[in-house]
């Protein structure tokens, strides 16, 4: 089974304060995503990366910045966090994107 | 870029009833297309897809959806619902010729009261 997992599952955090929020696939999967899911929004991408140190804007990059340093793992990071950016994140991997395994959410509350 | 719409956002039912759940999207070339659910506390499963073919998918648990080309729609059924399926649901697409930008409608919260 593919597991994609998410080290946090829960974090609050100050406004101000940078956060890393990490995910790890064990599937050597090329193609890795993350997305924001809001009630009423449905889920939002991010970014996503095709490839060790590539990486394209999804709809909402600002903010956010990622890092995918090696296949396994990809990063997302809020520079300087803020309460709007309060949200559940949603990290994803896919070989063949028409198939893609979600990890369980990080939920973030900015206060 | 392509583009999802759930029409709606809270739909409740009673057991049995029948259920159909809209989506539409917005792309001018070849789509695939994907319902997903997320039951209360869970992640995200894939519910069905549809690539190419018969445009009636089925897929786990009894759920169904048709791909209508004409009018960009692929919607989810199920003839009987049940109590279990109290879920958020979502629909999904992705282009054929860019795989890799998954856009996914705002969800369909479903409630089945027993």
């Amino acid at each position: 089974d593919v597991k994609v997992t998410q080290s946090s599952r829960y974090l609050v955090k100050r406004t101000g304060e940078k956060v890393f929020l990490e995910c790890v696939q064990d599937m050597d999967h090329e193609n890795m995503f993350w997305y924001r899911q809001d009630p009423g929004l449905g889920l939002r991408l991010i970014y996503f990366s095709y490839d060790v140190k590539m990486k394209e804007k999804g709809d909402i990059p600002e903010g956010y910045s990622v890092s995918r340093e090696k296949k396994e793992r990809f990063s997302l990071i809020l520079e300087s966090a803020s309460t709007n950016q309060t949200s559940m994140y949603l990290c994803a991997s896919s070989l063949d994107p028409r198939t893609i395994y979600f990890g369980e959410g990080s939920w973030l509350t900015v206060v | 870029a392509q583009s999802v719409s759930q029409h709606n956002h809270h739909v409740i039912l009673s057991e049995a009833a029948s259920l159909e759940l809209g989506c539409n999207y917005s792309y001018g070339g070849t789509v695939n297309l994907f319902w997903y659910v997320q039951y209360p506390g869970q992640h995200l499963q894939l519910l069905l897809k549809y690539f190419s073919g018969d445009p009636l998918v089925k897929g786990i648990k009894g759920f169904e959806a048709e791909f209508i080309k004409s009018k960009f729609s692929f919607n989810l059924r199920k003839p009987s619902v049940q109590w279990s399926d109290t879920a958020e649901y979502f629909c999904a697409v992705n282009a054929r010729n860019n795989n890799n930008d998954m856009r996914f409608g705002a969800g369909t919260r479903l409630t089945v009261k027993p």
